[in-house]
């Protein structure tokens, strides 16, 4: 497809499960980053991919969290053993390498946890 | 860490002119860009500033002025269709992006 493409887009589960989340960045985007966003607040940064290399893990909110990047192209968001806190959506971008290079966002998965 | 500040709402009628301000304070500075989000979907890029001064691109302009940490998205001759929510990302170091909060705009007939 042309743009970001994420599945689930939705996503309920019960506390303490797993889940995977799953981006499709723009074909040829070697830069891949992951956001949440809660409501009412702006996008938080979690994760930045640069091929299949995550150079900046600083922002994952703890190690339940992780991802990976295959082939330079798809990338999951795993995060074990959910907690409520964890309910926000999360949005993945893709873009071409330089500083002037803008991000595109998919639609995001809009994660619930009961 | 990283401070961007911007209203959190805004009302404008149909065919009127909106200013939305956001001031910054961060570590390091490599260009400011706005995004547009619809209730429900993804962002979208409106416009990228790195040098002071204003970028225009047809109703939407973005002003920029680094020494005082701050830019404005200038929106012209509103549309219905503009309601919704403004993002200001500050790009602090090589890559990732910093943004506000979002500044929610409802346009009324």
């Amino acid at each position: 497809g042309a743009g970001v493409s994420q599945s689930p887009s939705n996503k309920v589960t019960e506390k303490g499960k797993d889940v995977e989340l799953r981006c499709d960045p723009i074909s040829g985007h070697t830069a891949l980053y992951w956001y949440r966003q809660s409501l009412g607040q702006g996008l938080e940064f979690l994760i930045y991919f640069q091929g299949n290399s995550a150079p900046d893990k600083s922002g994952l909110p703890s190690d339940r969290f992780s991802a990976e990047r295959t082939g330079g192209s798809v990338s999951t968001l795993t995060i074990q053993r959910t907690q409520q806190e964890d309910s926000a959506v999360y949005l993945c971008a893709s873009s071409h390498p330089g500083l002037n290079q803008p991000q595109h966002f998919g639609d995001g998965t809009r994660l619930s946890i009961l | 860490g990283q401070n961007i500040d911007q209203p959190t709402e805004m009302t404008a009628t149909e065919g009127a002119i909106v200013q939305i301000n956001c001031t910054y304070q961060t570590s390091g500075f490599n260009g400011l860009f706005w995004y547009q989000q619809h209730a429900g979907e993804a962002p979208t890029f409106l416009s990228y500033n790195v040098l002071d001064g204003l970028e225009e691109k047809g109703r939407f302009s973005s002003f920029l002025s680094r020494s005082k940490g701050y830019s404005y998205l200038l929106l012209k001759e509103l549309q219905m269709k503009d309601s919704a929510s403004y993002l200001c990302a500050v790009r602090a170091d090589d890559y990732k992006l910093s943004f506000g909060a979002g500044t929610t705009v409802t346009v009324r007939a």
